[in-house]
Order: structure tokens, then sequence, then C-alpha cells
């Protein structure tokens, strides 16, 4: 069964605090993704990655940074998180153009900052 | 600007009935649509799909509808089952196919 996890279901930190947000694909994905979803906005896209050691800003990008060293991984930094940084933040893999409809998400992190 | 809305927060169907989601989209050049939905605690997973070439897609008690002109798409659920009771994201692809565009989201209840 294909599998994208999320390495915390919970989390709560201190404005001013760097956050990593860590994500991992066992299906042997090429694209990353990572989202937010806030209610009556949706999911926005924060940053995506086609391939290792690349990415690329989506619509939401300031305040966050990636980090994709190995292809199952992909990482979300808060470098000085803020209030309105609270969020759930989801992570998604797919398999290039074709395989776009096939976007799997992770469970999701609940992040409070406070 | 948000290009892909939903413009109902939320919609609550008896069981047994029909329920109908819908969304609307701004920008033309999106080729290929999808629906999602997300259980509380969960991520969100994939329900169907739709070509910008076909104007109606069914997968058993779902089916999608796409109105190009009107910039308009519809989920159909046939008949509603109180485990259907979740939130539907209508989203979006343009020609390079791998990010989404994403909607508010719909919170549908079915009732028993």
């Amino acid at each position: 069964d294909v599998k994208v996890t999320q390495s915390s279901r919970y989390l709560v930190k201190r404005t001013g605090e760097k956050v990593f947000l860590e994500c991992v694909q066992d299906m042997d994905h090429e694209n990353m993704f990572w989202y937010r979803q806030d209610p009556g906005l949706g999911l926005r896209l924060i940053y995506f990655s086609y391939d290792v050691k690349m990415k690329e800003k989506g619509d939401i990008p300031e305040g966050y940074s990636v980090s994709r060293e190995k292809k199952e991984r992909f990482s979300l930094i808060l470098e000085s998180a803020s209030t309105n940084q609270t969020s759930m933040y989801l992570c998604a893999s797919s398999l290039p153009r074709g395989g776009a409809e096939k976007l799997f998400f992770g469970s999701g992190t609940q992040l409070s900052v406070l | 600007d948000q290009q892909v809305k939903q413009n109902s927060p939320s919609l609550s169907v008896q069981e047994g009935r029909i329920s109908i989601l819908n969304c609307d989209y701004t920008n033309s050049m999106f080729d290929y649509f999808l629906w999602y939905k997300k259980y509380p605690a969960e991520g969100p997973t994939f329900l169907i799909s739709i070509s910008s070439i076909k104007d109606k897609n069914e997968d058993g008690r779902f089916t999608v509808f796409l109105n190009k002109s009107a910039k308009h798409l519809s989920l159909h659920i046939v008949p509603s089952q109180p485990g259907d009771s979740a939130v539907y994201f209508c989203a979006a692809s343009g020609r390079d196919g791998n990010k989404l565009v994403f909607g508010a989201g719909t919170i549908l209840r079915v009732k028993s």
C-alpha cells in the first residue's frame, strides 16, 4: 500500500522557533509538494519539487523553505515561526505529468505557533 | 485571487438522496479537473477526475460533469450515504500537469 508519512501529527512551537516538518514517501515518486490547509481557503501550495535537490516556489512561499536531499524525503522549514503559520500542513507526492491526478497525501501535521 | 471557487461552504443531504457539489474556475488554461475527499485527521484522497475533452465521467455512485463554456464543474453522489460525510475539494491543473490548484472545500453532511 502506498504511503506518505509525515513525522508529526501535532506540533506546538513558540514564536521565533525554527521548525522542521518532515515527509517521506515510499512510492519512488519524482514530485513532492507541501500544502497548507486553512478554513475558507482550501489547500494552498507552499513549495514543490520535481526532483532531488530541486525546488520551486508555490503560491505562498514567504516564511518557508524546503530541502530535498533524497528522492523519498521532502522537508518544510519555518525559519522563524510566526502565529500566522498556525495551520494544517499536508505533504503530497505524485508521478510526473500523466500522474498529476494521483496526488497522494500524508495525514497532515497540525502546527500551532504560540 | 482564487482561481478555483467552491461557493458553498457546506451542504446537508438526507441519506439516499442526491448530493450535488459545485465548483467554478476562472483560468481557461486548466485542462484537468479533480475531486478529492477528506475525512478529519486524514489527508485528502483522490475521488474522481475529468479531462477537458470530456463533459462527463462516472465511477459508481460518483459522477463529475464539466461545462467548459461556463467554467463550471459539479460532483454528483447518488445515492448519498452517511460515510460520504467529509470535506470535498475541487482541484484543477494546467498543461504542465504537475501542480494542482484547490478550491476552499465543501463540507458534506449526509443525515441518516
